[in-house]
């Protein structure tokens, strides 16, 4: 069935880039999604990608895709202490139903 | 902002008790979801409605949960009887289209 995976924990200064990976197994997967979960929180949307793109700029957040590896990244520009949270990846399977990743914790220090 | 609306925010109860869930989805928004969040991993869809009608439960497990959604807009899930492995986030998402899930805040649920 369908897999999605996640390194468990980034940890990054203040300032400095982040860059969280993905890796997925549904090559039939339309779009590809980044989420982000604050402790006690329900899941917001950050950003996602059609499959017939690269890449993909929304302000901080810059997102690649890599379709012959199923390899996907998120990169947050300078990161803040706000951005401290859960970022789970998702796939889209063919009936349409999203599949998540385990989550990589963010850890940004002062 | 239009935001979903879960209730309650936390639920203790003891196992073999009964327990519900209610969620309000963003006005208009006819696809609503319920999703189980085990901690340490990431959400897993439970059940899909369209409107009324069921268009996914595949991973609901059908002897303890049942879930409902009469008029189109609001949704109960339920489970009887609770199990201590049926301790989790339980997430309400809501969509006018698959590729803009909102979610709620989530029940956590504490099965003792």
């Amino acid at each position: 069935g369908e897999d999605v995976e996640q390194s468990l924990f980034l940890s990054v200064r203040e300032g400095d880039s982040s860059v969280i990976n993905c890796t997925y197994t549904d090559s039939s997967s339309t779009y590809l999604y980044w989420y982000k979960q604050e402790p006690g929180a329900g899941l917001q949307l950050l950003t996602y990608i059609f499959s017939n793109m690269d890449m993909k700029q929304d302000q901080r957040l810059t997102v690649l895709l890599n379709k012959k590896d199923k390899h996907l990244s998120l990169r947050i520009a300078d990161t803040q202490t706000g951005d401290s949270a859960i970022y789970f990846c998702a796939e889209e399977d063919s009936s349409y139903k999203l599949i998540f990743g385990s989550g990589t914790r963010l850890l940004v220090r002062p | 902002e239009a935001e979903v609306a879960q209730s309650p925010r936390y639920k203790i109860t003891e196992k073999s008790q009964a327990v519900a869930f209610w969620c309000d989805p963003i006005s208009g928004h006819a696809t609503l979801y319920w999703y189980r969040q085990i901690l340490g991993q990431g959400p897993e869809l439970l059940v899909q409605f369209q409107d009324e009608s069921v268009v996914d439960d595949s991973q609901l497990p059908k002897d303890r949960f049942s879930a409902e959604r009469l008029k189109g807009v609001d949704s109960t899930l339920k489970i009887q009887p609770a199990e201590l492995g049926d301790s989790a986030m339980y997430l309400c998402a809501s969509s006018t289209s698959t590729y803009e899930q909102y979610f709620g805040p989530g029940t956590r649920l504490t099965v003792t």
